[in-house]
């Protein structure tokens, strides 16, 4: 069945450096990609997303890019804030486009 | 005023018991879903709706019944509850069937089955 696999499950740096979190898709007919931010408590939100004719989208210091032949994307944070601790998931489009398959999330820790 | 509106945010109930969320969004989407939240956070599709009209019918028990009155309304019913129900349900919107424009999150309902 459709996929998505999300790595890493934690990821912890300090405060100033980049952190990436990379996900794969399984099904080659998804065509959109969105990120959630999802704070502790609340709702996930959407931060960026990219769709499949384009391979990179930049919003400050929020990146993402998309390799549709090796069906691989990735969310790109730079200059990371303790206020960027999250669980961040990815997404893709299922099949037949009528909904989102997530991640399994990746917990940030920015420590300051 | 909340895009997406769920009640309640907390419900604490017996096993065994029925009981219902409300969702209602005022985005003017054609297109809304149920997920679940287990307490690993995984994010699973249960329902989605299009103009009233069940679209997902994910594997889930019939113990769940989504009901949607019109476009901006999906309920969720459950019977007989389980323990292992207890998670947190998020309803979302989006425009058109295709959700190629992204959700907009309700805050979520927090279920935990005694």
């Amino acid at each position: 069945g459709e996929n998505v696999e999300q790595h890493p499950s934690t990821l912890s740096v300090q405060e100033g450096d980049s952190a990436v979190i990379k996900c794969t898709y399984s099904d080659s007919a998804s065509n959109y990609f969105p990120w959630y931010k999802q704070e502790l408590g609340k709702r996930p939100q959407l931060i960026i997303d990219i769709r499949s004719n384009v391979g990179e989208k930049k919003d400050q210091r929020i990146a993402v890019t998309l390799n549709k032949t090796a069906k691989h994307f990735s969310l790109h944070i730079t200059e990371t804030q303790p206020e960027d601790s999250a669980v961040y998931f990815c997404a893709a489009t299922n099949q037949a486009g009528t909904a989102l398959i997530f991640g399994k999330g990746t917990t940030l820790s920015v420590s300051s | 005023d909340t895009a997406v509106s769920q009640t309640p945010k907390y419900l604490v109930t017996q096993m065994g018991n029925d009981k219902s969320i409300k969702c209602e969004q005022n985005l003017g989407h054609d297109t809304m879903y149920w997920y679940k939240q287990d307490s690993k956070k995984f994010l699973k599709i249960m329902f989605s709706y299009n103009n009233k009209e069940l679209i997902i019918n994910e594997t889930v028990p019939n113990r769940f019944s989504p009901k949607s009155p019109d476009k901006a309304h999906l309920n969720l019913h459950i019977n007989s509850l389980e323990l292992g129900d207890s998670a947190v349900y998020f309803c979302a919107s989006s425009q058109e069937t295709a959700a190629n424009y992204g959700y907009t999150f309700g805050s979520g309902t927090r279920l935990t089955v005694v």
